[in-house]
């Protein structure tokens, strides 16, 4: 079986404080794909990036940062410098062998300025 | 606007009443999924389309509900003699490729009375 888990729920900082979201996920497949959405008070879920199982490359753009670590099967998002723009739902996300994406339940970011 | 694209956003109806969602693709892409999304939670996966084929439909996915995708360009998806269990968020996305992003339309938000 497939599974995300997204154990916190909702994270509160001021603006400038640099934010970590945790992913864990669950999956038999040996090629599989990650990735992470973020869905602003619009509703509409933005994609911000994708990685395979083979690229445990750590990423960088701009203020975002990705730490893949296959040893402790965890995806972790973090956000440098926060500013209140941020602030949305976050969502991690499974692709296996199959053509479906399996979501966490996601995490609340609220950036305060 | 290129991207994709679906209709109605909000629909309010009363217990019994069929409803229809439709999803209109960014063109080029082949893939189409339907998604719901509840108060709270991540997006579920309901069904999936490659062109026209549907080629795998979630437990979710009760008799009532019945997606659709002539051509294999807009879907449909219609919901039959609704329950209030069905108010949510119904999300369509679309992918180019296996291994690509899902793109996101807004969502049809269904409220049932």
């Amino acid at each position: 079986a497939q599974k995300v888990t997204q154990a916190q729920t909702e994270i509160s900082v001021v603006e400038k404080e640099d934010v970590t979201l945790d992913c864990v996920y669950e999956t038999r497949d040996t090629t599989y794909y990650l990735f992470w959405y973020k869905q602003p008070p619009s509703g509409e879920l933005v994609f911000l990036i994708r990685r395979n199982s083979f690229d445990e490359q750590n990423e960088i753009s701009g203020r975002y940062s990705w730490n893949f670590q296959k040893s402790t099967s965890s995806f972790n998002f973090t956000i440098t410098a926060s500013q209140v723009v941020d602030s949305a739902v976050y969502f991690c996300a499974l692709r296996g062998n199959t053509d479906k994406l399996i979501f966490g339940t996601g995490t609340r970011l609220q950036v305060f300025p | 606007d290129t991207g994709v694209s679906q209709n109605p956003r909000h629909k309010i109806t009363k217990r019994g009443q069929n409803v229809t969602f439709r999803c209109d693709p960014i063109s080029e892409h082949n893939r189409l999924y339907w998604y719901r999304q509840t108060l709270g939670q991540g997006p579920e996966f309901l069904t999936y389309f490659q062109n026209e084929a549907q080629l795998e439909k979630s437990r979710l996915l009760s008799d009532r509900f019945s997606a659709e995708r002539p051509k294999g360009s807009f879907s449909t998806l219609e919901i039959q003699r609704t329950e209030q269990g069905d108010s949510a968020m119904y999300l369509c996305a679309t992918a180019g490729t296996f291994e690509g992003e899902l793109f996101f339309g807004e969502g049809s938000r269904l409220t049932v009375l």
